[in-house]
């Protein structure tokens, strides 16, 4: 059975600083890993896509990186600012199902 | 092209009824996947719909139920709700796992 873990639950930061969040998961046969934001209350936004076969992602401030063999993935912001604030949660796609499992998430927030 | 849509945004029901969800899929999308998401928690996965069929199904009870219209749109029922059944309700939906998942902004049900 596939486990999503994310540690720590919350995280503060001051505006600026470079941060990286952590995902790991138990079983390394996915097809690809997601990561999203979500507001308070709010439905889900993709922010990166990294397929099995990749080793990372970029988009803009955002970077996200796999390693399938070891279960993790990491996802690294640059210069946070105060609107970065939100959960990110990272979800690994399997075959078997055909569904997304998703980690508790991370709350982040921004102190300007 | 739209994204995926969700119907009602807020919904209050009294434990015993009934509810239906809806879902649009973003344009040229075949998959339709629903998740629960209770508060301070990841989603979990209920079921998921490719071109009208069940292909895929969480750990639900027969009470939550769904279809997948022609149009790729979707309905999320559920019967004789429970206390427990307060959550919010994601859609998402998909052309290929390989471009990953887009989700609506959910349906917040909240049983009484």
């Amino acid at each position: 059975k596939q486990e999503v873990t994310q540690i720590p639950a919350a995280l503060s930061v001051p505006e600026g600083e470079n941060l990286v969040l952590n995902c790991s998961f138990t079983d390394s046969a996915i097809y690809n890993l997601q990561w999203f934001r979500q507001d308070p209350g709010k439905g889900l936004t993709s922010l990166l896509l990294i397929q099995s076969s990749q080793r990372e992602q970029t988009s803009g401030r955002l970077n996200a990186s796999l390693d399938k063999s070891s279960g993790r993935s990491t996802l690294y912001i640059a210069a946070s600012q105060p609107g970065d604030s939100a959960t990110y949660l990272c979800a690994v796609f399997t075959g078997a199902n055909s569904k997304l499992t998703f980690g508790k998430g991370i709350t982040l927030s921004v102190r300007p | 092209e739209t994204g995926v849509t969700q119907s009602p945004t807020h919904l209050i029901k009294t434990r015993g009824q009934q509810v239906t969800l809806r879902c649009s899929s973003q344009s040229g999308h075949n998959t339709v996947s629903w998740y629960q998401q209770a508060l301070g928690q990841g989603p979990q996965f209920i079921f998921q719909y490719y071109r009208e069929e069940e292909n895929g199904r969480g750990n639900f009870p027969p009470r939550f139920s769904g279809l997948q219209f022609p149009n790729y749109s979707s309905e999320l029922n559920v019967n004789a709700l429970e206390l427990d059944d307060s959550a919010l309700y994601l859609c998402a939906s998909s052309f290929w796992i390989y471009y990953g998942y887009t989700f609506g902004s959910g349906t917040r049900l909240t049983v009484v």
